[in-house]
């Protein structure tokens, strides 16, 4: 299992940007996908999820930034992406793209960096 | 939202000693089901979290056996026996029962 985040860097605040996350060496319709971000030196963050084929890939999102975060998937090429607007300073972290295994997170990507700054 | 709140470590912890960490939520992780939805990740420094426990006291696949997490509805302990280097980083107990998923604050473990 592999899991590659990327479309991280710095924005201003107000601005956007869209991850992507390519997963491989799973099928990838089979399993639900969260999003989890990490502020340096804090907890870990749940976004969202999406779910899988069998599920709709209906999505659940964390109050904190429903409305302002989107999570999606491409089942053909097997990315998951997080669409952020209206970004804030305080979405400064790192976002991870995590796979969601009955009630647990057991495969985590290495991250990308966000910073949300002028 | 369920709030998890872990405790600290006595940091530096010898090597070789046990250390145990314990979390608490705010709300009963027992589920109707009788299964009880608390998971255990260990973030070494520099690295992704990985998932130690399971349900409040499975095993992941390929963690060792040092490790062991036990509790009740709202209380939680991760005993890991004879703390070796392999063990540092920071710990975070984590809730599966409702959204949103929630965290605790981490619990860090330093060798001595």
């Amino acid at each position: 299992v592999k899991l590659l985040e990327s479309g991280g860097g710095l924005v201003q605040p107000g601005g956007s940007l869209r991850l992507s996350c390519a997963a491989s060496g799973f099928t990838f319709t089979d399993f639900y996908m969260s999003w989890i971000r990490q502020p340096p030196g804090k907890a870990p963050e749940w976004l969202g999820v999406i779910r899988n084929k069998a599920k709709g890939y209906t999505t659940e999102y964390n109050p904190s930034v429903k409305g302002r975060f989107t999570i999606s998937r491409d089942n053909t090429q097997n990315i998951l992406y997080l669409q952020m607007n209206a970004l804030r300073a305080e979405d400064t972290a790192i976002y991870y793209c995590v796979r969601d295994y009955m009630y647990y997170f057991d495969y985590w990507g290495q991250g990308v960096m966000v910073t949300v700054s002028s | 939202d369920i709030v998890m709140t872990q405790g600290a470590l006595p940091n530096p912890v010898p090597s070789g000693e046990s250390a145990s960490i314990t979390c608490q939520s705010s709300e009963s992780l027992l589920h109707s089901n009788g299964k009880t939805y608390l998971n255990w990740y260990l973030q070494r420094p520099g690295q992704s979290p990985q998932l130690l426990i399971y349900r409040m006291s499975t095993r992941a696949s390929g963690v060792s056996d040092r490790l062991s997490g036990s509790g009740s509805g709202t209380d939680f302990t991760l005993k890991i026996s004879s703390v070796e280097v392999e063990d540092v980083g920071v710990y975070f107990c984590q809730q599966f029962l409702e959204y949103p998923w929630t965290f605790g604050g981490g619990t860090k473990l330093e060798l001595k």
